[in-house]
């Protein structure tokens, strides 16, 4: 079965420290993963995709197929980035599994 | 505004009184789904639709019901809501349900207590 794991719940850094937000994975097939993000009072929202392989807002994210990971990944925090972060997995479809998520505080 | 909507965004009632909570998209996305968010657990799917008249269970659909009659909308019904049932929902859409169908548009969330 597919699972997706966040091992930290909360992650606190200071503003331009590097940061790294885990995601774990296990899926039988070939996987395809994501990053969505809600900022305070925001909509959930997709963040980045591991198949565009952008970096969005500074972030980055590779999907290390044999560690099975998909770190999430930005060399200078910024205050604005605290928010909560969501590790998903495509499963079939356009259904998702999502961790359970971790809380970004970056402090000033 | 292309968007998803649902109301309530915030409901506490009694154990046993049937609620809806509606959503709707207004951008002629075919795929919705209902998430329930609970701390540490992160986002479930409780149900979903490909399409209108089509719907399925997701990971955790016990205890609720879904109907699809027209494309932009999706209410999640409890029946007989019960304390367990005190989350956080989120409705989502996108496009199409198939591998590219796209991101997933998510509403503000509604937030139930039963009590």
């Amino acid at each position: 079965a597919q699972r997706v794991t966040q091992p930290e719940k909360l992650l606190s850094v200071f503003k331009g420290a590097p940061v790294e937000l885990k995601c774990n994975y296990s899926y039988s097939g070939s996987p395809e993963l994501f990053w969505y993000v809600q900022y305070s009072r925001q909509r959930l929202q997709l963040l980045l995709r591991h198949i565009s392989r952008e970096s969005i807002k500074g972030f980055t994210a590779d999907l290390n197929k044999g560690e099975t990971s998909f770190h999430l990944k930005k060399p200078f925090a910024q205050e604005e980035d605290s928010a909560m972060y969501y590790c998903a997995l495509r499963r079939a479809g356009n259904m998702l599994t999502f961790g359970g998520g971790t809380r970004l505080m970056v402090k000033p | 505004e292309a968007q998803v909507t649902q109301n309530p965004r915030y409901l506490i009632t009694v154990t046993g009184k049937k609620l809806t909570v509606t959503c709707s998209q207004n951008m002629n996305h075919e795929y919705m789904s209902w998430y329930r968010q609970d701390p540490g657990l992160g986002l479930r799917q409780i149900y979903y639709s490909m399409n209108v008249e089509v719907t399925d269970k997701g990971d955790v659909p016990e205890g609720y019901k879904v109907s699809r009659k027209e494309k932009r909308n999706f209410p999640l019904i409890l029946e007989s809501p019960s304390p367990n049932q005190t989350s956080l929902y989120f409705c989502a859409s996108s496009l199409s349900w198939g591998a590219q169908g796209g991101e997933l548009f998510f509403g503000e969330g509604s937030r139930l207590t039963v009590l």
